[in-house]
């Protein structure tokens, strides 16, 4: 079990450039979350994808931002534009229903993180 | 909205001895989880230990035990002969029982452990 993937663990990208950001979930996971963790600051909720519907998406910006779970393939999060503020480590995580109890344990893959220049 | 607070951003603690990180939170649910995330300058996030809001035990895995006190919404860590390998960041954690809400973490704790 290979876990949650994420790639690139790195990116650099200059201002108004894309960034794309992939996570791969575990394997049988079929919810996906993005967090944002902005410097000495916790993470932070953007996005709850179940594959092919976005479930929840309170905490993504309302502009240059998006996030997809495709049927088949790995959930993308797209950042249009990027400025530096953009610059952060971006988490997936994915969750299952562990022992039928409906507890959402997230594993967290191991992050991406984007540096704007 | 449920909210979690950590109130120390950083802490400290000799090698061998015992540290407990704080953690509260704000809910209007009866019952929910809460769990406790390391994440050590790797970035990636592992679950340290997990709490049932309904399961009045405290949870415990190995050196790792929590206070939990459902009244004062208080969900303390307690790390036990601390080793090296416990330096990071630890995140407070909350979720709700039912439905597929997100995970609301705290702002981390920085744990220092010194030899």
């Amino acid at each position: 079990n290979a876990g949650v993937m994420q790639n690139p663990r790195h990116l650099v990208r200059r201002r108004g450039q894309e960034a794309r950001l992939r996570c791969s979930p575990m394997k049988g996971h079929s919810h996906v979350y993005w967090y944002r963790q902005l410097p000495e600051e916790g993470l932070k909720f953007m996005v709850y994808l179940q594959k092919e519907n976005i479930i929840d998406e309170s905490g993504m910006p309302k502009e240059r931002f998006s996030a997809e779970f495709p049927k088949e393939g790995p959930s993308i999060l797209r950042i249009q534009q990027v400025v530096r503020g953009d610059s952060a480590a971006y988490f997936c995580a994915s969750s299952w229903f562990p022992d039928g109890s409906g507890a959402n344990v997230l594993t967290f893959g191991a992050g991406s993180r984007l540096t704007v220049l | 909205a449920q909210t979690v607070t950590q109130s120390q951003p950083e802490m400290s603690v000799q090698e061998a001895e015992t540290v407990t990180l704080s953690c509260t939170y704000d809910t209007s649910e009866s019952d929910y989880y809460l769990f406790w995330y390391k994440q050590p300058p790797s970035r990636q996030m592992i679950l340290v230990i997990r709490q049932e809001a309904y399961k009045q035990q405290n949870a415990t895995e190995n050196r790792f035990s929590v206070n939990f006190q459902k009244a004062a919404k208080s969900f303390s860590l307690k790390i036990s002969d601390s080793q090296l390998g416990d330096a990071a960041m630890y995140f407070c954690a909350y979720r709700t029982l039912l439905g597929d809400n997100d995970m609301r973490f705290g702002a981390g704790t920085r744990l220092t452990v010194k030899p």
